[in-house]
């Protein structure tokens, strides 16, 4: 069967300092890979998705960016964090042909951040 | 823009009743569309999903219904139990398109 790992769980970090979320899927191949944010009490904004190693889509304008090194690995980084990227963050995946037939999203238990 | 909403920021029900959580979607184009259950602290779990050439769709203890007539989507759920407590999201996707839509969630609280 398919799973999807976060980590870390929890991380807090200065204001200014970098980072990184790492998130891999066991169990299948060439899966669609998607971050998003969750604000507290909100629903969920989608920040990136990739279709493949070295593809990323983009939907908002912000301070993160995202990698695909390896096909079932997808890292969410950034230089210097902001005050405003606390947030739960989450990463999920879909079959590989998700992308133009509908698919459900599965999700890993995400990574509760928070900036100081 | 275009977007999925709830009509019910919280609902509260004993154990043992059936619970009803509406989702109200605007995007006519859509044609796919999923629930799914948050626990605190964890990602979304799938629970249901249905397609727009549908009305219905049971699954154990769960039903949605799609009335794409007024763009209205619910999910039932029976026997609710405790641990049936959490907040529930629609969400909703355009064939050709990579991305979902989520609403806000509802927080479904079961009293014992």
């Amino acid at each position: 069967s398919q799973t999807i790992h976060q980590w870390p769980a929890t991380l807090v970090q200065p204001v200014g300092s970098p980072l990184s979320l790492e998130c891999t899927v066991e169990g299948t191949s060439n899966p669609n890979l998607y971050w998003y944010r969750q604000a507290a009490g909100r629903g969920l904004q989608l920040l990136f998705y990739s279709v493949g190693i070295g593809q990323i889509s983009s939907e908002v304008p912000q301070n993160l960016s995202a990698s695909r090194p390896q096909d079932r690995q997808f890292i969410l980084s950034s230089k210097k964090l902001l005050l405003s990227d606390s947030g739960f963050y989450l990463c999920a995946w879909s079959v590989r042909q998700a992308l133009y037939s509908n698919q459900p999203q599965h999700f890993g238990d995400g990574t509760r951040l928070s900036i100081l | 823009g275009e977007s999925v909403g709830l009509h019910l920021p919280t609902l509260s029900v004993q154990e043992g009743d059936n619970s009803i959580i509406n989702c109200a979607y605007s995007n006519s184009a859509s044609d796919y569309f999923i629930w799914y259950k948050q626990e605190s602290g964890k990602g979304p779990q799938f629970i249901i999903d249905i397609r727009s050439n549908m009305d219905k769709r049971q699954g154990q203890r769960v039903t949605v219904l799609l009335n794409k007539t007024v763009k209205h989507l619910s999910l039932q759920i029976a026997a609710t139990q405790p641990g049936d407590s959490a907040v529930y999201f629609c969400a909703e996707n355009k064939q050709g398109y990579s991305t979902l839509t989520f609403g806000k969630g509802t927080m479904l609280l079961v009293s014992p």
